[in-house]
């Protein structure tokens, strides 16, 4: 079947600028995960989003930074006044069950959006 | 707080050499643990994983296996091909569900 899907796959913005970028899970999938990879920090956890519970928000590294997901499916991260720091590699992953279950904590990862803020 | 340390790279071998690379982890609870690849202009994907002690996890010839005493989930394969060249990250995910990355390992394999 389909996998996670991101768009756009590239970003270029300029210092300043709102941008948003989407992720569609795996159809099914409960939970959602946005992580960010960049060369300085590696690979970091910033939101995850599990059914119609409160989102998890505490990897968000600042305000200007949120996320919301619809219809408990579609997920949009949004980076306003984006900063050349913000230059990353932002990665959607999804996975099927919730957290204390047997296997749950398997999560696929979709091909990422690169971002470029000049 | 949760943490994953694996070895630096980037680690250079060549076809049908031994791979080893280092994971330990520190972590609340009891934590399942992950080796996700990335190969070159690709997504991440899951490797393998092994969600309790002793488990060993193992897929296209990789193997893992969850030491609780020593902290420890080290990727080997025995005979590496060209087509390993990646990167290599070993992750963990504890009660808090979220995944906690190493730094990542870049093997390139020659021919």
């Amino acid at each position: 079947g389909a996998g996670v899907s991101q768009s756009p796959s590239n970003k270029v913005t300029e210092k300043g600028k709102d941008v948003e970028l989407r992720c569609d899970p795996i159809s099914g999938h409960t939970a959602l995960y946005w992580y960010r990879q960049s060369l300085g920090q590696g690979l970091e956890f910033l939101i995850y989003f599990q059914g119609n519970s409160a989102p998890d928000k505490s990897g968000l590294p600042s305000d200007r930074f949120s996320a919301e997901r619809t219809g408990g499916s579609v997920s949009t991260l949004t980076i306003q006044r984006t900063q050349q720091e913000d230059s990353a590699v932002y990665l959607c992953a999804s996975s099927l069950r919730s957290p204390g279950l047997a296997g749950a904590h398997e999560q696929y990862f979709g091909p990422g959006t690169r971002l470029t803020v000049t | 707080g949760n943490s994953v340390t694996q070895m630096e790279g980037p680690v250079t071998l060549s076809e049908e050499a031994f791979l080893t690379i280092n994971c330990t982890y520190t972590a609340t609870g009891y934590p399942s643990l992950f080796w996700y690849v990335q190969y070159p202009g690709e997504g991440l994907q899951l490797l393998l994983k092994a969600t309790k002690a002793d488990d060993k996890g193992s897929n296209k010839g990789f193997e893992a296996t969850y030491r609780k005493e020593t902290t420890s989930f080290h990727l080997e394969k025995g005979s590496v091909q060209v087509s390993d060249s990646a990167v290599y990250f070993c992750a963990l995910s504890a009660n808090d569900y979220k995944l906690s990355f190493g730094a990542g390992t870049t093997v390139t394999v020659r021919a």
